[in-house]
This record gives C-alpha cells, sequence and structure tokens, in this order.
C-alpha cells in the first residue's frame, strides 16, 4: 500500500529557531501533498498544497514567509518554520494523492513541534 | 466555501449498539465524500468513501445530497471501534477539508 513517512516524529526547539520537517511518499510518485496542522482536540486544518516543481498554494490566513514549502522531487516536500515561537507548537501532518484526479490521500504519522 | 460539520465531538455506545456518527456537508459542486478514522497513537487512515459505495469493517454511509449529509453507520458496534472519525470532502483540486471530528467510544 502507498506509505507517507515524517521526519522527525517529535521535535523540541528554542523560540527563534528555524525547523523543517520532511515528508516522503515511499512506495510512489506523489505530484501533490499537502501540509496541516492539528492542534491539540480539534481537528485538521489544511496549510498548504505543495506541488512538485512550483510554488505551493498556501490556505488563507497561512503565512507563507513563515511556512516555507518545498516540493523538489515526486517523492519529497519538506516545511520549514521559520523562527518558531510558542504558538506555533503543533502537530503537523503531510498527506500525499497517489494521482492526479485521484481524491484518495494517504497520511503521514505526523510531526509534534514544540517551541520553548 | 466548502464546508463539514460534525456535530457531535463525543459519542458513547455499548458494545453491540448501533451507531451513526453524523456529517453534513455544504459545498456548491458534486463533493466527494470520504470518511477517514484515526485510531489510539495511529495515523490518519481512510475508513470508506461514497463513490465506491461498499462497507468496511462493517461500517457504511450514504450520501444524501438532498439533506447534504453522509451520516456513517454501524449496526453492532465493538470494542475496537473505539476512535476519532473525521468526515471530509474533496473538491476539484483534490483539497480536503475535515470535519471537526467525533471521538466514538465503545463500552463494553
Amino acid at each position: 500500500g502507498a506509505v507517507v513517512s515524517q521526519h522527525p516524529s517529535w521535535v523540541i526547539c528554542k523560540s527563534g529557531t528555524s525547523v523543517k520537517i520532511e515528508c516522503r511518499s515511499l512506495d510512489f510518485q506523489a505530484t501533490t501533498m499537502f501540509w496541516y496542522r492539528q492542534f491539540p482536540k480539534q481537528s485538521l486544518m489544511l496549510m498548504a498544497t505543495s506541488n512538485e516543481g512550483s510554488k505551493a498554494t498556501y490556505e488563507q490566513g497561512v503565512e507563507k514567509d513563515k511556512f516555507l514549502i518545498n516540493h523538489a522531487s515526486l517523492t519529497l516536500s519538506t516545511l520549514t518554520v521559520t523562527s518558531a515561537h510558542p504558538e506555533d507548537s503543533s502537530f503537523y501532518i503531510c498527506s500525499a494523492g497517489l494521482a492526479a484526479g485521484s481524491h484518495e490521500q494517504f497520511f503521514g504519522p505526523g510531526t509534534r513541534l514544540t517551541v520553548l | 466555501a466548502q464546508r463539514v460539520t460534525q456535530p457531535e465531538k463525543l459519542l458513547s455506545v455499548f458494545k453491540g449498539a448501533p451507531v451513526e456518527l453524523k456529517c453534513n456537508y455544504s459545498y456548491s459542486g458534486s463533493p466527494e465524500l470520504f470518511w477517514y478514522v484515526q485510531y489510539s497513537r495511529q495515523r490518519l487512515q481512510l475508513l470508506l468513501r461514497h463513490i465506491s459505495r461498499e462497507s468496511i469493517k462493517g461500517f457504511t454511509a450514504d450520501l444524501n445530497k438532498g439533506e447534504t449529509s453522509f451520516h456513517l453507520k454501524k449496526p453492532f458496534a465493538q470494542e475496537e471501534d473505539s476512535a476519532m472519525y473525521y468526515c471530509a470532502l474533496s473538491n476539484a483540486g483534490n483539497m480536503l477539508t475535515f470535519g471537526g471530528g467525533t471521538r466514538l467510544m465503545v463500552k463494553p
């Protein structure tokens, strides 16, 4: 089956530092990946759509300069939280679709970010 | 704008009882609807989608366009069904919009 991995699974950083989170499709190519944010006991909120070889599309209210997304290959998308602050602490989840037009998404296990 | 609403944050039933997790949506186009499940300490995974009209783990969901609903049902709940359930809608751009989620607790 289609597997999506994320690295790291948990990261703790100091306020003001930048953190990079990787999302990989292990056994399939994903032209589109999605990044979500999930606060405790809340649902997933789409942050941005990551397209291979082009700029990401950000949802309203998500700062593109704060959350840098790079989708350099068909199996890797990265999310960099720049100048992280405690309010950025959250669970970040990525997903990938199998093919264009396919509405099914496969989710990574998530990355817990704690900013001190 | 598309929206998915799950009115119940928590649903608690006894083992063997029927269960129905409610989902209502608003979308101007032709929706594709899904139910995702997240078991404790596991990643989100697809449970079922409306276009396949299948039954997974005894769960079914019927799209009712008149009522804009996609309720998830199971006639006899099992303890292993305890999890977070998310209803989601996919638009033409393959973007998923999730409902707030319902935690199902099945008591022995």
